[in-house]
Parts: structure tokens; C-alpha cells; sequence
């Protein structure tokens, strides 16, 4: 089975513009997460989606946003951008059922505001 | 609210020498805990988990965990590490009881392993 893909891997913006990240689970995984990875903050979530509804949400701005498709697939928008949203961006998958089954992680979106 | 606290934020050890990771955590309520490591440039893998039963839980690579629910604890532990073993681990916890998925994570153990 393949992992958890996450595109682009590297990205650079500058202040002001919005980006968009995406994210293709495990084949069967219904549930989505993502995860903000900073030096000085660590890691933080996000947003989850379970069958194209948002199920949770964490304590970030109204410019980071979410979605999740019906084949599963998630994007993340991020609006307005500031410096320190410069940060590793993780989405991580599970089947769904809550808790017992632990999140698999891409590699990340490195995202740097220049 | 839940919180985990990793009081090692680095760890240096001398290779075939054993470790242990410390972590722990605060919740008013049951949670599920796990132990991920993270290579760099890499994301998180799964070391193991605790859901329930045995306190005693044995992940990948050689590395086990036990849950102590008295002192709020899941300390991680290998008897002999490796140089491949240099990494971030991270201790986080999620709560079964309510309808996410949600993992709050501890501040992170950078093991660095010496010849």
C-alpha cells in the first residue's frame, strides 16, 4: 500500500500571497489531519476531516483552512500568508475509527515565506 | 484539556548503550498514548501505542514503552541503541472518548546516538 503523499514537498511565497497544499491518504483511510511543525511552537493541529466534514478543529486564524474531497484526498489553504507561517506542514491519515487506529504521516510540506 | 510534557528535550547516549525517553502526560480523562520518531526530512512514524490492557507495550525497531497510570507516565526504552537511531521522538496522546483523531504532542527528544 502507499503511504501517505503530500505535494508539493518544498514551497516558497512571499507575504501576502495564499498557498495550497495537498495531501492523498492511505487507500481506505477516510479520516485526514494536519499538523503545523515549528522549531518553537512544535507540533500543532490543525484541522481533521472524516468523510468530507470537518470533525475538529485547532486554534489557528481563519486564513488556514481546509477540505476534503470524496475520494478522501485533503487540501489546505493558507491566505494571507505571514512569516511565521514558515513551518512543516503534516497531514496524517487513519481508517476513521476514533483514536484506536493510529495516524500514518507524509513527509511534509515545507513551506517558507520569504 | 490534555497536555504532554517530555522533560528531555535532547538525549545523548553512546552507542549499544540503553535509553530511556521520558514522557509525561495530564488528562482528566482516559487516553490512548503513542510514540512516534521522526528522521530528518522525514515525517512521523509510529513506534507503538498503548490503548489498553498489558502496561507493557513493544513497538519497532527494539524499542517498548510502559503506561504507569499512577504517575501519568509512558517512558520510552531500548536496552541497546543504534547510530541509525539518532532522531526526534515525540510522545503524544489522543482521547478515545471524544469524536477526533486529534493527537496532542509532546515538545519532542532529539536521541543522538555516538560511536
Amino acid at each position: 500500500k502507499a503511504g501517505v503523499t503530500q505535494t508539493p514537498r518544498y514551497l516558497i511565497k512571499t507575504r501576502g500571497q495564499q498557498v495550497t497544499l495537498s495531501c492523498s491518504p492511505i487507500s481506505g483511510h477516510r479520516s485526514v489531519s494536519w499538523y503545523q511543525q515549528t522549531p518553537g511552537q512544535g507540533l500543532q493541529f490543525l484541522f481533521e476531516y472524516f468523510s468530507e466534514t470537518q470533525r475538529n478543529k485547532g486554534n489557528f486564524p481563519g486564513r488556514f483552512s481546509g477540505r476534503q474531497f470524496s475520494n478522501s484526498r485533503s487540501e489546505m489553504n493558507v491566505s494571507t500568508l505571514e512569516l511565521g507561517d514558515s513551518a512543516l506542514y503534516l497531514c496524517a491519515s487513519s481508517e476513521g475509527q476514533v483514536g484506536s487506529q493510529p495516524q500514518h504521516f507524509g513527509d511534509g510540506t515545507r513551506l517558507s515565506i520569504l | 484539556a490534555q497536555s504532554v510534557t517530555q522533560l528531555d528535550s535532547q538525549v545523548p547516549v553512546f552507542e549499544e548503550a540503553p535509553v530511556e525517553l521520558r514522557c509525561n502526560y495530564s488528562s482528566s480523562v482516559s487516553v490512548y498514548l503513542f510514540w512516534y520518531v521522526q528522521y530528518p526530512n522525514q515525517g512521523l512514524q509510529l513506534l507503538l501505542k498503548y490503548l489498553s490492557g498489558s502496561t507493557l507495550v513493544k513497538g519497532i525497531n527494539g524499542f517498548e514503552a510502559e503506561f504507569n497510570k499512577s504517575q501519568t507516565s509512558f517512558h520510552l526504552r531500548k536496552p541497546s541503541v543504534h547510530i541509525s537511531d539518532t532522531a526526534e521522538y515525540f510522545c503524544a496522546v489522543s482521547v478515545p472518548l471524544r469524536n477526533t483523531d486529534k493527537l496532542i504532542f509532546g515538545t519532542g527528544t532529539r536521541l543522538q546516538v555516538f560511536p
